[in-house]
């Protein structure tokens, strides 16, 4: 158990719908990332969000978006689904997460949340 | 972003070494080598990470070229449990983390 919280598990919803996915960090973790995997591709980061602020942006579409809650927790937001935005999406999450020190921190992924679209 | 680059697969029997080789020529003063590695149907988990010299942990080794332009995370033992895709990406200081497509290792009974 890497301690990071992703929610739901699976969701199956219908192309144009929106979903939101949602994410705990491990306690005391200020960084929170969210990359999307499809079948037999690799890991594609979309966004890093720092103590509630957008901290990094990666291949994320303008149907997406996310934010991270005072609390720290995270949501990933997919509108306007289409057919191709069914994979599987992680969070994942860092001790402090900029500056000098964050280069050599460990990353924890969540377990993922399969999302399918049809 | 400094890139990685890998083999896409590699095959090893079960209970004998296994060596990840791993180049990283753009690599930055200030890079970490970080080694992830997904089982199936799971979250990518955290084996090893260093910066300059070799480093050791419970799940493996990590041996860095002196000019730091290579790496090889070695797995002293493998078992089955180990069959997974490996990643090796290099963090830098805007902490945007990027994964390639790693390499598929395939243990052997």
């Amino acid at each position: 158990d890497s301690g990071v919280t992703q929610t739901p598990k699976h969701l199956i919803t219908a192309t144009g719908q929106r979903v939101t996915l949602r994410c705990s960090p491990r306690s005391g973790d200020l960084s929170v990332y969210w990359y999307q995997q499809s079948l037999d591709q690799g890991l594609q980061f979309l966004i890093q969000y720092y103590n509630g602020e957008e901290r990094a942006k990666g291949n994320i579409l303008e149907r997406f978006s996310a934010q991270q809650f005072p609390d720290l927790h995270s949501e990933l937001n997919l509108s306007s689904l289409e057919l191709g935005d069914s994979a599987l999406y992680f969070c994942a999450s860092s001790e402090r997460g900029h500056g000098s020190f964050s280069s050599g921190n460990t990353i924890y992924f969540g377990e993922g949340s399969w999302l399918t679209v049809v | 972003d400094a890139k990685t680059t890998q083999p896409n697969s590699m095959e090893s029997n079960e209970e004998e070494p296994v060596h990840l080789p791993c180049n990283h020529s753009t690599i930055s003063g200030t890079d970490y080598i970080h080694w992830y590695r997904q089982l199936p149907s799971q979250g990518p988990e955290y084996v090893i990470h260093g910066l300059t010299s070799n480093v050791n942990n419970r799940m493996a080794s990590l041996a860095i070229a002196e000019d730091r332009k290579s790496s090889t995370l070695i797995l002293h033992r493998a078992t089955l449990r180990d069959a997974a895709v490996y990643y090796c990406i290099l963090r830098n200081r805007d902490d945007k983390i990027i994964f390639g497509k790693g390499t598929r290792l395939h243990i052997l009974p």
